[in-house]
């Protein structure tokens, strides 16, 4: 089956630590995306990249940290810069529009919390 | 409808009856609309979109309403289920590689 795979599901960082989250899909899509959800919010975009070697950063990219080395893996290492980042990390992916927009797919989520 | 603070607004719906979940969006440019269920604990799952060239478009048990005049976005469910309790986002876009922009959500609950 096509799909986005986030892993861990859980994953847990002492202070001061650097950690990477994981984010593979196999819908052969060019732009993939990472977005931060605290509770009882909606989606804020941290990291997005339309092509291999490329991305930019989003809404709220103080702090992280990613690298599209090959068009299926858009990992995301939340440094220990970022004060505050216990949340829950969406990865997505979509086809970029030419002409036509397509929705993004997301995975289920790594949800992080500070030890 | 949108969200003020860090709560969630709530829609409590009797199951058969049919829901609306209202969106304002800020963008007079956006032309691309997406509406999206969360179940706890998941990632975001398409439920249907719009392009900015129609008014309605309709799928299973769901419609989705556009009026760019006063920048509003709707979600009609029919006949609601148990299974349609979750968070609904709404998202707009405008032409080109931009990522979209999500609104804050709108919680559906469901009374059996």
């Amino acid at each position: 089956d096509g799909g986005i795979t986030q892993s861990p599901k859980y994953l847990f960082r002492k202070e001061g630590q650097n950690v990477t989250l994981s984010c593979e899909q196999n819908l052969n899509h060019d732009a993939m995306y990472w977005y931060r959800q605290d509770p009882g919010q909606g989606l804020r975009l941290i990291y997005y990249s339309q092509i291999v070697n490329d991305f930019q950063k989003g809404d709220i990219a103080e702090g992280y940290s990613v690298s599209r080395e090959k068009k299926e893996s858009f990992p995301l290492t939340v440094t220990s810069a970022q004060k505050n980042p216990t949340a829950f990390y969406l990865c997505a992916s979509t086809i970029p529009g030419r002409g036509m927009d397509q929705p993004q797919h997301f995975g289920d989520g790594t949800r992080l919390s500070i030890l | 409808g949108e969200s003020v603070g860090l709560h969630l607004p709530t829609l409590s719906v009797q199951e058969g009856d049919n829901s609306i979940i209202n969106c304002a969006y800020s963008n007079s440019a956006s032309d691309y609309f997406i509406w999206y269920k969360q179940e706890s604990g998941k990632g975001p799952q398409f439920i249907i979109d719009i392009r900015s060239n129609m008014d309605k478009r309709q799928g299973q048990r769901v419609t989705v309403l556009l009026n760019k005049t006063v920048k509003h976005l709707s979600l009609q469910i029919a006949a609601t289920q148990p299974g349609d309790s979750a968070v609904y986002f709404c998202a707009e876009k405008n032409s080109g590689n931009t990522p979209l922009v999500f609104g804050k959500g709108t919680r559906l609950s469901v009374i059996a």
